[in-house]
């Protein structure tokens, strides 16, 4: 099984609907992160959060919230997802006991606003 | 601000070719790390290595290796013998030590095409 799950994969969606990414890891890790990927820019990190306590925001964290439910799971919601948040959106974890501290991505999911 | 570079946005090579992928970074931190992520057509992120701000020591992995310059803040990759598995797209990554841990600042990515 893989250590990080992201549900949906795939998901097509209208305008001005709420949706909600979903992250989970069996790694142990404490660390989780999402970020969005666009042809052409690389990744860039929406919100990141070092414990279930924290929760900090990224580069580009305008139009998304995130919701830390346990240390496995952290997920991403668009509150009225628009065309311009289409792209490919992935969870990472990594683990601050370790020293080197890398980051593991999960298998992304692709979202299609309409 | 930190910032990656990869200004090769595609290079395309025939099998068995050597090719070398370049990453150019901007930091002020003293310390950072430094990352390279491989990106099959399948989608998903793959983790290559890792290198931190004071091991300047290069290293190879089998068909792999990694040429991490600090004068001239780079960290290159090359693919020794390339085959048509390596397709892909590879992006070199930046790590800011904040207090409670690392953000990564990505490179926009180079597609690699291998053909036979």
């Amino acid at each position: 099984d893989a250590d990080v799950t992201q549900t949906p994969r795939n998901r097509i969606t209208k305008t001005g609907k709420r949706i909600m990414l979903e992250c989970s890891q069996t790694k142990g890790h404490d660390r989780m992160y999402w970020y969005r990927q666009d042809p052409g820019l690389g990744l860039r990190l929406i919100y990141y959060s070092f414990d279930v306590k924290d929760i900090n925001k990224g580069e580009i964290s305008d139009g998304y919230s995130v919701s830390r439910q346990a240390q496995a799971k952290f997920s991403l919601s668009l509150e009225s997802a628009i065309p311009n948040q289409t792209a490919l959106y992935f969870c990472a974890t990594s683990d601050t006991s370790t020293s080197t501290d890398t980051q593991y991505f999960g298998p992304g999911t692709r979202l299609t606003v309409l | 601000a930190q910032k990656v570079t990869q200004a090769q946005t595609e290079i395309s090579v025939v099998e068995k070719e050597d090719v070398t992928l370049d990453c150019v970074y901007e930091t002020r931190d003293t310390t950072y790390y430094l990352f390279w992520y491989k990106q099959p057509p399948s989608g998903e992120l793959v983790f290559l290595i890792r290198r931190n701000s004071f091991d300047e020591q290069n290293e190879i992995s089998g068909r792999y290796s990694w040429n991490f310059q600090k004068s001239t803040s780079s960290f290159n990759f090359t693919i020794t013998a390339s085959q048509v598995v390596d397709s892909a797209v590879y992006f070199c990554a930046l790590s800011e030590v904040t207090g409670g841990g690392n953000k990564l600042t990505f490179g926009t990515g180079t597609q690699l095409k291998v053909e036979l």
